[in-house]
């Protein structure tokens, strides 16, 4: 069975504050990695696909980044409307359906 | 815009009522989706179609019924029989690519939250 764990559950920092949040995962045959950020009251909003080992991607001050087993999410200098929970899911083979992990609460304090 | 409507974004269930959520999309997508989110929880599936008039169970089906006549719309019914549905219910699509899905991402509508009264 697919599991998804990301961590900490909570992430509270202060502006510009740089710091990293963990999704890892296991598997069988990772066809994507997904990372979605959610308001309060809001659907996800989709933020980056990973597919291998290696690969980074970067949108402002967010950089996701995937290993063999896990991939983090760095958020640098962060801004008080960084604040949301964060969503982590992977895609495994011949399957249309992504395996969701329970999200990190991000809190940016001004 | 293209995008996912769901309504209502506020919903209340009488006990032994039959209660629809309706979701439609404009983006053209194949696939769509509708997940169920408890506070504290991941988001967890319960039903999807890759189709008209196909769908699938997902992990939390019981209590649930969907239909897929249009490409457009994936309505839900949370039945009597769901116990405990109280939850805030999102509705997503996601196209097929080149690589089937495994490069396309699922977009989200907004959400509607169901109470019991």
């Amino acid at each position: 069975e697919d599991q998804v764990t990301q961590s900490p559950e909570a992430l509270r920092l202060q502006e510009g504050e740089s710091s990293s949040l963990n999704c890892s995962y296991t598997v069988s045959g990772l066809r994507g990695l997904f990372w979605y950020r959610q308001d309060p009251g809001k659907g996800p909003e989709f933020l980056f696909t990973l597919y291998s080992a290696g690969e980074e991607k970067e949108k402002e001050r967010l950089k996701a980044t995937l290993t063999k087993k896990e991939s983090f999410l760095h958020i640098t200098a962060p801004k008080p409307e960084d604040s949301a929970t964060y969503l982590c899911a992977v895609q495994t083979s011949g399957y249309s359906t992504l395996t969701f992990g329970k999200g990190t609460m991000l809190l940016v304090s001004p | 815009d293209g995008g996912i409507t769901q309504s209502p974004k506020y919903l209340f269930r009488k006990e032994g009522q039959n209660v629809t959520l309706s979701c439609e999309q404009n983006l053209n997508h194949d696939a769509m989706y509708w997940y169920r989110q408890d506070p504290g929880q991941g988001l967890r599936l319960i039903y999807y179609s890759q189709i008209v008039n196909d769908f699938q169970k997902g992990d939390i089906a019981e209590g649930y019924s969907v239909s897929r006549e249009k490409k457009e719309s994936f309505p839900l019914t949370v039945t009597s029989a769901q116990k405990n549905p109280t939850a805030f219910y999102l509705c997503a699509s996601r196209a097929k690519g080149g690589l089937g899905y495994s490069n396309q991402p699922q977009h989200f509508g907004d959400g509607t939250r169901l109470s019991i009264l």
